[in-house]
């Protein structure tokens, strides 16, 4: 069963902020929230990732609610190569827990 | 950041005969491995679990028979899809995670398989 709802599809000026939200509603106290996206025909690429607090890194910020109910990635300058698919995950990280996607969002930049 | 290598990039075979997929971790040694299949426009979807040293585990529906996992070493998995037919013809990825973080997985850049 899929543990996180995103929307199918968002589209995003080029230069702009890409804010691309997920529901996680049921998420447990010791999953992690993931971020990866696939540009078409490759691997899914780690984007960012984060228990509870908010993180950045050198690609996007991710947002977690206080909740932990829902999150929002941000990709601040929106660029064409950042036309992908870009999938929540939610996880446990230990145990070797395996990472099972869902359906994601297309992101589509446009100039 | 970690790098996971993927061989071969797309395969082209006929029916009947076994392609060998080699899934490896370039700068770390990743105790667990996991494949996905993938296809058209589809998600990605979990086949099997690859442990070093012991058998895989498979997800429900995935044919153990057809679909051999040997993870030999602690930076090498082989997935093999055995007696290939037109409807195994999909997209498989294989990820990696970092046996010290046990945080991320890393992802291979995947195999295209098309059986005639």
């Amino acid at each position: 069963d899929a543990k996180t709802t995103q929307p199918t599809s968002m589209d995003c000026a080029e230069g702009r902020a890409a804010n691309l939200p997920c529901n996680h509603s049921t998420i447990s106290g010791n999953e992690y929230v993931y971020w990866y996206r696939q540009i078409h025909s490759q691997g899914p690429q780690y984007i960012i990732h984060g228990l509870k607090n908010n993180e950045t890194n050198e690609m996007a910020s991710l947002i977690i609610t206080e909740d932990r109910k829902s999150s929002t990635l941000i990709l601040p300058h929106a660029t064409l190569r950042d036309t992908a698919v870009y999938y929540c995950i939610v996880r446990v990280a230990y145990n070797n827990n395996d990472m099972r996607f869902g359906a994601g969002t297309r992101l589509t930049v446009k100039p | 950041g970690a790098v996971v290598s993927q061989h071969p990039s797309w395969v082209i075979c006929k029916s009947g005969t076994s392609v060998k997929i080699e899934c490896r971790s370039l700068d770390f040694q990743a105790t667990t491995m996991f494949w996905y299949r993938q296809f058209p426009k589809q998600s990605l979807m979990l086949m099997a679990t690859s442990n070093e040293g012991s058998k895989a585990t498979y997800e429900q529906g995935v044919e153990k028979d057809k679909f051999l996992i040997n993870h030999a070493s602690l930076t090498l998995s082989t997935l093999t899809v055995t007696s290939a037919h037109p409807e195994d013809s999909s997209f498989y990825i294989c990820s990696a995670l970092d046996r010290v973080s046990n945080e991320k997985l890393f992802f291979g850049s995947g195999t295209q398989l098309s059986v005639l």
